[in-house]
């Protein structure tokens, strides 16, 4: 079967640095997308990652690990507005995304 | 403004009506889906179309149904809602032929059945 596993909910401070990480096992893989979906609204793409290794943007960053079925994603200098669900998305042999349940990330002053 | 548009944007039903949410997209994206996400799980597939003319069916297919007449539209039907189909309801829309199928959302439908 398919399965994606990332923490439910994670806390941080404004400022400092979160690793949102996330497990998967998929029947093939495409690639893997992080998306992040502010309450009440829809989600919004942050990152693709489709060979292993680092992909920086900014202050987010996601990695891969294919062998190991692994991503994460790394926000530095946290900022109110980052407080977030972040979803975790592997594509399958069918170019399908598999959703994660979604990571709550609250950000404390 | 180019984009997905979703209509209603919230709507309150009773139990055996019948419901279409309206998605029109404007990229010219050859493929739309449709999503449910429920409180504490993921986005969960119901219905997809990977160009005008076809449907397949996701993970949660039953008591929903999809066509796609053209490239920019595609309704969902429910044609008996229950109270389980109490959602929020995501469209979204991808290039399939650009390869690494990056999907577009819509705004949502949020649907109370009572």
């Amino acid at each position: 079967g398919q399965n994606i596993d990332q923490p439910t909910e994670m806390t941080a401070t404004e400022g400092a640095i979160v690793q949102i990480n996330c497990t998967y096992q998929t029947s093939g893989f495409n690639g893997l997308f992080w998306y992040q979906q502010h309450a009440g609204e829809a989600p919004t793409f942050l990152s693709y990652n489709v060979l292993d290794g680092l992909e920086e943007k900014g202050r987010f960053s996601s990695f891969l690990s294919r062998s190991k079925g692994y991503s994460y994603l790394l926000l530095k200098e946290l900022q109110m507005k980052d407080s977030a669900s972040y979803l975790c998305a592997p594509i399958d042999s069918n170019y399908q995304l598999i959703w994660g349940a979604g990571t709550k990330l609250i950000i404390k002053p | 403004i180019a984009g997905i548009t979703q209509a209603p944007t919230s709507q309150i039903l009773a139990a055996g009506r019948r419901m279409t949410l309206r998605c029109t997209q404007d990229m010219r994206h050859n493929a739309m889906y449709w999503y449910r996400q429920d409180l504490g799980l993921g986005l969960r597939l119901i219905h997809y179309s990977n160009t005008a003319g076809t449907t397949g069916k996701g993970e949660v297919p039953d008591g929903y149904s999809v066509s796609r007449a053209n490239t920019d539209d595609f309704p969902l039907t429910l044609a008996s809602a229950v109270p389980s189909q109490t959602s929020v309801y995501f469209c979204a829309s991808s290039d399939r032929l650009a390869g690494y199928n990056e999907q577009f959302f819509g705004p949502g439908t949020r649907l109370t059945v009572l």
